[in-house]
This record gives structure tokens, C-alpha cells and sequence, in this order.
């Protein structure tokens, strides 16, 4: 059964940059999706770890990286420029090829403030 | 990008209660749509893929139907572990996009 492991939650000072890991148990697609407080699902972008190739919401465009290391099965989500804004739970899910996703990681919390 | 809207927002209902939400795309996604259920403080999980396929191990209460730019969740039965908000999202074209939730209370 596939499982999907997140990193623990980070406090981050405006205009820095957080790094959030994902540890699957296989090395299928993974996409991050955001959750603001009380707020609706986000799709941020994703890879493909055996082709090492990402797209991108064009919201995140140019303040998200995201990198998968195909042996260890991790991805990871790296998102720059850090606003008040950008307070959220963040999750990565496995993404079928048809687009649905399943599982979700537990989710990581990351907080803004100066 | 493809606008996912669903209604209602919230609603209340009793144990029991046949619940039926709507989720209507921008423009036509085929089948490519998607329902969750997200309960306070946890990650959302699938419950149908799709349009009308039963993710394994989702209740048969919980069913889907639609084509094109319309579609429902219905829960033919509302169990009280069934209160939590639930979200369609598009699965036809990047970006991929969600409905703002509809969250379903007690009444």
C-alpha cells in the first residue's frame, strides 16, 4: 500500500525559502497541493521523478521548485520568497496518469511570520 | 484555466438524508472529474474517480454521475462519519483545479 511521508512543520521569516520532502514508497508521480487556513485546494505543480521533469501552476511559476531523488523515492517542494500569504498546509499526493490523486501525505504546515 | 463551481457551499442535513452536491466546470472535461472528502485537520482522501468510479474501499452510499460540464456526488444515506467538506477537481487539462468546497453539517 502505498504511503506518502511528509516532512514536519516549519516557521519561516518573510522573503526566505522552504524546502518540504515527501517520502513515497514507490517512484510514482507526485504533485503538491496547497491549503491556506480555512481556505480551498491549491494545485501548485509536479514531477515525474523517472523523467525528472516538473510542471508548474502558473501562480508558482517563478517561486516553486520542485526535484525528486528517484533512489530514495523523496520529492521534494521548494517554494522562494516566502510571504505572509504563503501560510499553509502543504501536501503532496500520488497523481494518476488519468489525473486523480491518491494517496496524500499527512501534510505539512509551514507558517510566515516575522 | 478550467473554473470548478460547486453548490452548495455548505448545507446542513440529518443521519439518514439522501445529500446530493453539484460541481459545473467552465467548460467540457469529459469524464475527467474527481471528488474528495476532507475532514478537519486531515489530508483529503479520494472517494471517486472519473466521474462515477467507487474509489476501493469508499462506502457504496457515496456515487457520481455527470459528463461534459455537469456533475453531482450524491450520498444516498448520510452517516455520521460523513460530515466533513467535500471538493471536485478537473482532471482534463493543467493546471489541475478545484472546487471551493461544499461542507456538509449536522443538523
Amino acid at each position: 500500500q502505498v504511503q506518502l511521508v511528509q516532512s514536519g512543520a516549519e516557521v519561516k521569516k518573510p522573503g526566505s525559502s522552504v524546502k518540504v520532502s515527501c517520502k513515497a514508497s514507490g517512484s510514482d508521480a507526485i504533485s503538491w497541493v496547497r491549503q491556506a487556513p480555512g481556505q480551498g485546494l491549491e494545485w501548485m505543480g509536479g514531477i515525474i521523478p523517472m523523467f525528472g521533469t516538473a510542471n508548474y501552476a502558473q501562480k508558482f511559476q517563478d517561486r516553486v521548485t520542485i526535484t525528486a531523488d528517484d533512489s530514495t523515492n523523496i520529492a521534494y517542494m521548494e517554494l522562494s520568497s516566502l510571504r505572509s500569504e504563503d501560510t499553509a498546509m502543504y501536501y503532496c499526493a500520488r497523481k494518476f496518469q488519468l489525473g486523480w490523486f491518491d494517496p496524500w501525505g499527512q501534510g505539512t504546515l509551514v507558517t510566515v511570520s516575522s | 484555466d478550467i473554473q470548478m463551481t460547486q453548490s452548495p457551499s455548505s448545507l446542513s442535513a440529518s443521519v439518514g438524508d439522501r445529500v446530493t452536491i453539484t460541481c459545473r466546470a467552465s467548460q467540457s472535461i469529459s469524464n475527467f472529474l474527481n471528488w474528495y472528502q476532507q475532514k478537519p485537520g486531515k489530508a483529503p482522501k479520494l472517494l471517486i474517480y472519473a466521474a462515477s468510479s467507487l474509489q476501493s474501499g469508499v462506502p457504496s452510499r457515496f456515487s457520481g454521475s455527470g459528463s461534459g460540464t455537469d456533475f453531482t456526488l450524491t450520498i444516498s444515506s448520510l452517516q455520521p462519519e460523513d460530515f466533513a467538506t467535500y471538493y471536485c477537481q478537473q482532471s482534463y487539462n493543467s493546471p489541475w483545479t478545484f472546487g471551493q468546497g461544499t461542507k456538509v453539517e449536522i443538523k
